[in-house]
């Protein structure tokens, strides 16, 4: 099955500055990747997410790249702010009814002010 | 719009005993979930029902029952805690499963075994 492994597990940076994070899955039928911000106390909410069939999207302040080669994907947040101090979950699946999401760990970002 | 609702937030229980946990969603999804999240393991699914009438198991979900009560209720039971089952739980819902579709978390029901 689908596994999926995230880096770093703890992030801090200063405020204004990039936070960078990456996850590589295993399964190459995996062809949707969406990442959920999870605030203190709350549930994981999504942010943005991406299909195979596009190597990079952005909103706003956030962007998502994919290399369907490597298979890996990262979640590019600029000009960061203290409200994007949560945890960041990346995830995979792929079309198929039945499919379920694999989560990776996590990654707990810290902006600095 | 209250989205996904669980009950309760928070829970001491002690080993052996039992206790359900209620989640409901007005969003009209066909597909519903239970996680748990531990720390440094993410999002686990311990059990989900892709549509009304059917449930299945996920990746942990010994020590576990779940009821497909209705198109909005799906409930989580413990019938016997033990102290690996402290978690955070979270109930979750979809339209439908697999890509594409955004899967809306409640606010989580934190258990502690003791």
């Amino acid at each position: 099955g689908e596994n999926v492994e995230q880096h770093p597990s703890t992030l801090s940076v200063q405020e204004g500055d990039s936070a960078v994070i990456k996850c590589t899955y295993s399964d190459s039928a995996s062809n949707y990747f969406p990442w959920y911000k999870q605030e203190l106390g709350k549930g994981p909410q999504l942010i943005i997410d991406i299909r195979s069939n596009v190597g990079e999207k952005k909103d706003q302040r956030i962007a998502v790249t994919l290399n369907k080669t490597a298979k890996h994907f990262s979640l590019h947040i600029t000009e960061t702010q203290p409200e994007d101090s949560a945890v960041y979950f990346c995830a995979a699946t792929w079309d198929n009814y039945g499919q379920n999401f694999v989560f990776g760990p996590g990654t707990r970002l810290s902006v600095l002010p | 719009n209250a989205g996904v609702t669980q009950t309760p937030k928070f829970q001491v229980l002690k080993t052996g005993q039992s206790m359900t946990l209620q989640c409901a969603q007005d969003m009209n999804h066909n597909s519903m979930y239970w996680y748990r999240q531990d720390p440094g393991m993410g999002l686990r699914l311990i059990y989900y029902s892709a549509s009304e009438g059917t449930t299945d198991k996920g990746e942990v979900p010994n020590g576990y029952n779940v009821s497909r009560l209705n198109k909005r209720e799906f409930s989580l039971r413990l019938e016997s805690a033990a102290p690996s089952q402290t978690s955070v739980y979270f109930c979750a819902s979809s339209e439908s499963q697999g890509a594409g579709n955004t899967i809306y978390f409640g606010e989580g029901s934190w258990l502690t075994v003791v």
